[in-house]
């Protein structure tokens, strides 16, 4: 199984809102990342989890904060976003962060800052 | 550094004919490549994987990749397209930062549009 599930699947929340997104695999992976996806783009990284220690953090705003409180769930909370924040939120993960370990990734968030 | 450059933004075809998108990398070292699929308002989902063993790579739902390191390609194709297929397409390849941890380099993408 190569499941990685993301809840809530669309999230709709206001400037001064604090919401959170969660990420789950039950693959035994040990690394675990953050991509957001504007429209008509790939997707960009933000965040990489190893060993549940945070490993890279692509220059995020500090309004995005991620938690991974064990090996199998990875958060990301939500504060004070900005409307050009509105994209999809995708997790993924794999096996280690080595060249050859292959990502999976989850449906994603839809996320909409009004 | 790493990169991967998609030469279609676009690739129309029609239900039953061959697929091909087409992926130039650029890579320093031995490259891992990847073709992963992402269908209207879903996440990407890996196509097939290239990580220096066979330079013919077989995928899921009948898709293939050839590596082709005189060329610095790795197309993948198809040969009868499906309704289904209709989706983006990113070509990936790895890189290694500073750190020695890896980093997915995406392509900007090809979106293949499937007519009856």
């Amino acid at each position: 199984d190569t499941e990685v599930t993301q809840t809530p699947k669309h999230l709709v929340m206001g400037m001064t809102n604090k919401k959170s997104l969660k990420c789950e695999q039950h693959m035994g992976h040990r690394a675990m990342y953050w991509y957001k996806q504007k429209a008509k783009k790939p997707p960009e990284l933000m965040f990489v989890y190893s060993y549940e220690k945070l490993s890279i953090n692509e220059s995020v705003p500090s309004r995005f904060s991620p938690e991974c409180p064990n090996s199998s769930l990875l958060n990301l909370h939500l504060h004070a976003l900005q409307p050009e924040d509105s994209a999809l939120y995708l997790c993924a993960s794999s096996q280690e962060q080595g060249v050859l370990d292959t990502q999976y990734f989850g449906p994603g968030t839809r996320l909409t800052v009004l | 550094a790493q990169s991967v450059t998609q030469l279609d933004s676009h690739v129309s075809v029609s239900e039953g004919t061959p697929v091909l998108l087409r992926c130039n990398y650029s890579s320093s070292y031995s490259p891992s490549l990847f073709w992963y699929v992402q269908h209207p308002n879903k996440g990407l989902q890996l196509l097939l994987k290239y990580t220096s063993a066979a330079t013919l790579v077989k995928g899921i739902n009948g898709f293939e990749a050839e590596f082709k390191k005189s060329e610095t390609s790795f197309h993948l194709t198809k040969p009868s397209a499906h309704m289904s297929d209709a989706a983006e397409y990113f070509c990936v390849v790895t890189t290694v930062m500073n750190t020695g941890f890896q980093k997915l380099v995406f392509g900007t993408g090809t979106r293949l549009l499937v007519s009856p």
